[in-house]
């Protein structure tokens, strides 16, 4: 069975610094892999999303995500935060080009706190 | 863009009562979901459905029931409510095949509380 854990609970980062959220997943072959962000009382909206080819890839809102095979990880970044990148985000594993369209699995998420 | 309208963002109900929770998307996906979102525990897949009148159990289908009647339309129904159903639910959707089948787009949510 697929899994994703989203070490993180909680970040807190300095408005203008750097933020790297960690995930790492669990599957038997390649996944699909995707970043969402859900802002409070909002449902989930589309970061970004990999599906094969360059392993890093760009989203929305500044953010990238790097694909690392041996690490089995999707780490999302972004340079330089924003007060509005406060807000709870979810990384998630698809079954890939051989599975079934059944859903994603979500880790838990991460609630990134920004600090003036 | 694709719109998944959920038209109840708050409900208060009983413990007992039935419940129905309504999903309309406009762009005619094929696949429709239904997750309960709980802090700490991220996003768990209630059921699904890829057809009209189909439906597939996912992670936590236990006191659950939809209904897909139409291909635009998906509704959560819990039979009878208990405490333990007080939840966000997040309904999705995605296209039938390939790789759009993994990208969901999801609604503003429902936040449950059952008293």
């Amino acid at each position: 069975a697929q899994s994703v854990t989203q070490p993180d609970i909680h970040i807190t980062v300095s408005e203008g610094a750097s933020l790297e959220l960690r995930c790492n997943y669990s599957y038997g072959a390649t996944p699909y892999l995707f970043w969402y962000v859900q802002s409070p009382g909002q449902g989930l909206q589309l970061l970004l999303k990999y599906f094969s080819g360059d392993t890093l890839v760009q989203g929305i809102k500044g953010f990238e995500a790097e694909f690392k095979r041996s690490q089995s990880s999707f780490n999302l970044r972004k340079p330089s935060v924003h007060w509005s990148d406060a807000a709870e985000y979810f990384c998630a594993v698809g079954p890939g080009s051989g599975g079934g369209a059944d859903g994603l699995t979500f880790g838990k998420g991460t609630h990134l706190i920004i600090q003036p | 863009d694709v719109k998944v309208t959920q038209s109840s963002r708050y409900l208060v109900k009983r413990t007992g009562e039935k419940v129905f929770l309504e999903c309309v998307q406009d762009m005619d996906h094929e696949n429709m979901f239904w997750y309960r979102q709980d802090p700490g525990l991220g996003l768990r897949l209630i059921y699904f459905s890829y057809d009209v009148k189909m439906k597939e159990k996912g992670d936590i289908p236990e006191g659950y029931s939809v209904s897909r009647e139409k291909k635009e339309r998906f509704s959560l129904i819990l039979e009878s409510a208990s405490t333990n159903q007080t939840s966000m639910y997040l309904c999705a959707s995605s296209l039938f095949g390939g790789a759009g089948a993994n990208v969901l787009t999801f609604g503003a949510g429902s936040r449950l509380t059952v008293l």
